[in-house]
């Protein structure tokens, strides 16, 4: 099983800042990792698939880089709709499917 | 509107069984594999299980493997998940969700659309 580690747990980010959130994979991944934004009491939203491409409707501000066994979802210039837990998944190899444990992005 | 509306949750004792629904709506619903994914109170996301546009191909978390059956009627564009033996551990929201890739595609890739989910409490 891939293990996905995200960090920090959780970020403290001024609005109009930069979030820097990691994901880190256990073994390669190559570019099959998907990054998704979860509020509560919403369904979790597709924001970035194959590492670096952005979801139909995602805007600019959030970026995905990465590849192999690190990668990195960039949002800069936060706004307030943007704070969420963030959670990486890889489909490389499965079963199963794994989700990182999340990163909470709440505000300074 | 491309929409997943999960129900059937509840509260169930330990041991007990429980079928959890998913309707689909505004899609090809048989182009698309689909998933069960939940979240455990004030925990994160977890995969439990996935099929394959025509269920030839069923996948399973080894959390649940042996208890938790998934299937799909695509006559009635729905998702089910007939869990059996449950235990506390269970508990939680359960989101049925769609694969990204259409075209019948033959492996699980991520999920693009999500339902608002489904909650079920195990405890006595």
């Amino acid at each position: 099983e891939i293990v996905m580690t995200q960090s920090p747990a959780t970020l403290s980010v001024s609005p109009g800042e930069r979030a820097t959130l990691s994901c880190r994979a256990s073994q390669s991944v190559s570019s099959n990792l998907a990054w998704y934004q979860h509020k509560p009491g919403q369904a979790p939203r597709l924001l970035i698939y194959g590492a670096s491409t952005r979801a139909t409707g995602v805007a600019a501000r959030f970026t995905g880089s990465g590849s192999g066994t690190e990668f990195t979802l960039t949002i800069t210039s936060l706004q307030s709709e943007d704070f969420a837990v963030y959670y990486c998944q890889q489909y490389d190899n499965w079963p199963p499917l794994t989700f990182g444990g999340g990163t909470k992005v709440d505000i300074k | 509107e491309v929409q997943l509306v999960e129900s059937g949750g509840g509260l169930v004792q330990p041991g007990r069984s429980l079928r959890l629904s998913c309707a689909a709506s505004g899609f090809t619903f048989d182009d698309y594999a689909m998933y069960w994914v939940r979240q455990p109170p004030g925990k994160g996301l977890e995969w439990v299980s996935g099929i394959n546009w025509k269920s030839g191909k069923m996948v399973y978390a080894d959390s649940v493997k042996g208890r938790f059956t998934i299937s799909r009627d695509n006559a009635k564009k729905s998702l089910y998940l007939e869990m059996n033996s449950l235990r506390p551990e269970d508990t939680g929201l359960y989101y049925c969700a769609r694969d990204a890739i259409a075209g019948r595609p033959v492996y699980f890739y991520y999920m693009d659309v999500w339902g608002k989910g489904t909650s079920v409490t195990v405890s006595s």
